[in-house]
């Protein structure tokens, strides 16, 4: 059974870059069968996707979230079997519970993360 | 973007109880539509598939139906194991999207 595992810096300063990233295991992020997808939920809020990644690197992110625009980035580590998420400029809006998931065929998220929790604190 | 609203937000029920949450997208999304449950301190699990395909493992108490813009989650029997927010999710179109929530109490 595929496995997803979020890991980065749980405190990030403003302004700097919020890095995570998720290690797959039981599956491989270079199949064509499935998506990888970040999701973040705001304390106490609703889930909000933030983007997905496909295994030939292609990437798309919310324009709905006009306050990620321009800073985010979904990448793919294939040789690690990983993807990550880089958000920069961070502010105290940026602070939530970050999720990766693998989504079946670009579609539902199928299996998730447990999720790691960024604070944006000086 | 779709816009999906739930109802109601928050739902005390007690045990055996049948429970019934709505899910409303602000356009047809066709079976496109998703249901999962999130209890605190937990990433969520995948309940219900197109709108309504059980996914593996799922208790049979939890069903879905719907389609086009009108969707429900209905959990037959509620046990206490149930307590948690649902989400619906759709994947009709980019950028995904998720309802708001409602909580499930058990009295």
């Amino acid at each position: 059974q595929v496995h997803l595992q979020e890991s980065g810096p749980g405190l990030v300063k403003p302004s700097q870059t919020l890095s995570l990233t998720c290690t797959v295991s039981g599956g491989s992020i270079s199949s064509d069968t499935y998506y990888w997808s970040w999701i973040r939920q705001h304390p106490g809020k609703a889930l909000e996707w933030i983007g997905n990644i496909f295994y030939s690197g292609g990437a798309y992110y919310n324009p709905s979230i006009l306050s990620l625009k321009s800073r985010v980035t979904i990448s793919l580590d294939t040789s690690k079997n990983q993807f990550s998420l880089k958000l920069s400029s961070v502010t105290a809006a940026d602070t939530a519970v970050y999720f990766c998931a693998r989504e079946a065929g670009g579609s539902y998220p199928d299996y998730w993360g447990q999720g790691t929790l960024v604070t944006v604190s000086s | 973007e779709v816009v999906l609203t739930q109802s109601p937000d928050f739902q005390s029920v007690t045990p055996k109880e049948k429970v019934t949450i709505t899910c409303r997208a602000s356009q047809s999304i066709g079976s496109s539509l998703h249901w999962y449950q999130q209890k605190p301190d937990q990433s969520p699990k995948l309940l219900i598939k197109y709108a309504s395909q059980s996914f593996s493992g799922v208790p049979s108490r939890f069903s879905g139906s719907g389609s086009g813009t009108d969707f429900t989650l209905t959990i037959n029997s509620l046990e206490a194991e149930d307590a948690a927010t649902y989400y619906c999710h759709q994947s009709s179109s980019l950028p995904r999207t998720f309802g708001q929530g409602t909580k499930v109490e058990i009295k």
